[in-house]
This record gives C-alpha cells, sequence and structure tokens, in this order.
C-alpha cells in the first residue's frame, strides 16, 4: 500500500466554524508533513512531524491546529479561519525524517472559508 | 532563509519539441527531488538526485544535479501531450534541528500544442 489518503476531498466553512482534516498513511512512514497549496503557487510547508512528534512549524497561525494521534494519522484542526486561508492542503509522508526522500503526497483537501 | 528559484515560469511548446526547465538553490543543498503535478492533481515524485553532478535519466526525462549541488535542470526530449503540468524542484537542505527540510521551487508550467 503506497498510498496516502486524505479526508474530506472538499470543505466548506464558515469563519466561526470547527473543522479538522485527516489523513493517513499505512506505508510505515515515519515522517509526516502538512502543506498548503494556493492556485499556481507551489507547495508551501507548513508542519513537519518526526516520530508522531512535532519538530517543524513554518510560523503558521494558530488558527491552525495539528495533531499525530499516532504513526499512521495526521490531524488538522481548523477554527477561526480566513477567507484568504482557502487553498488546497496536501498531506504527504516520507520514510524517514533525517534523510529525507520521496514525498507521497495525498490528494489534498480543498477548503473554502466563507 | 532557503530559497529555490526556477526558471521559466510557463512555457508553451509544439507536440514534439524539447522543454528543459532550471532551478537554482541560494543555499548548498543536501540532495534535489523533482515532482510532477499535472492540472486538478496533487505532486507525484519523479526523481531525487543526491551526488555533485549527477545526471539521470528516465526515458525522455533528463535530470542534472550540479557540481556546486546548488542547481539542477530537468529536459524534456519530444514532449508529448502527457507532458502537460507543473513541473516543481524541491530542495532538500539540514535545519539546525538535524531534520531535512524540503522546500519547492515555484514551479514551470508546461503546455504541449499537439
Amino acid at each position: 500500500d503506497t498510498e496516502v489518503t486524505q479526508t474530506p476531498k472538499h470543505l466548506v466553512m464558515g469563519m466561526t466554524n470547527k473543522k479538522s482534516l485527516k489523513c493517513e498513511q499505512h506505508m510505515g512512514h515515519r515522517a509526516m508533513y502538512w502543506y498548503k497549496q494556493k492556485a499556481k503557487k507551489p507547495p508551501e510547508l507548513m508542519f513537519v512531524y518526526s516520530y508522531e512528534k512535532l519538530s517543524i512549524n513554518e510560523s503558521v497561525p494558530s488558527r491552525f491546529s495539528p495533531e499525530c494521534p499516532n504513526s499512521s494519522l495526521l490531524n488538522l484542526h481548523l477554527h477561526a479561519l480566513q477567507p484568504e486561508d482557502s487553498a488546497l492542503y496536501l498531506c504527504a509522508s516520507s520514510q524517514s525524517p533525517e534523510n529525507t526522500g520521496e514525498l507521497f503526497f495525498g490528494e489534498g483537501s480543498r477548503l473554502t472559508v466563507l | 532563509g532557503q530559497q529555490v528559484m526556477q526558471i521559466p515560469q510557463y512555457q508553451h511548446v509544439q507536440e514534439g519539441e524539447d522543454f528543459t526547465t532550471y532551478c537554482n538553490s541560494s543555499t548548498t543543498l543536501s540532495n534535489i527531488q523533482w515532482y510532477k503535478q499535472r492540472p486538478g492533481g496533487h505532486p507525484v515524485f519523479l526523481i531525487q538526485l543526491v551526488k555533485s553532478g549527477e545526471v539521470k535519466k528516465q526515458k525522455r526525462l533528463t535530470f542534472q544535479f550540479g557540481e556546486a549541488k546548488k542547481n539542477s535542470s530537468l529536459h524534456i526530449t519530444a514532449t508529448q501531450t502527457t507532458d502537460v503540468g507543473t513541473y516543481f524542484c524541491a530542495g532538500v537542505a539540514w535545519v539546525k534541528t538535524s531534520y531535512d527540510k524540503v522546500i519547492f521551487g515555484p514551479g514551470t508550467s508546461l503546455s504541449v500544442i499537439p
């Protein structure tokens, strides 16, 4: 199984809502990532989890709250978002945090904030 | 901070013509990766280059890593309509926490005219 699965595929939320994005991988990878991608832009790193611990936070606003419940799951909790947070949110995993090889991306969750 | 630049931003070619995209990093990289993202899709890993001066080929695609490990290129011979998409280079560099950080270049969007 070489897949990274993300749910939901699409999400529309108001600025006062609380929602979560979920990501799952069963490849035994020990590094997991959240990237944000705006239209016609490259993926922008948000968070890195290494061995289920947050190792990199790229100065992301606190309205985005990541969580890694176990080595296979990664969540991104969303609260009080702004319309400019509308984007494609990509989860990725790689085998080892110390020697990043191929990043396996999920299909993404397309978020619209009204 | 680390920056990865990529040119050109857009390239339109006639089917059968060659295509090249160039990537340049502001810092020395431990390795460089290339990804392809089809319209509406997610980034898919193409290759990783690790050694200074390394050249790798995948069918019609040729990847090079510069001697100083700060630049790279992707060359596609005789483009086909299936090559349409955005090609991202991604520079991998050590961060002080000893974990790798993958930073994407802005990408080159390739259109192929049949």
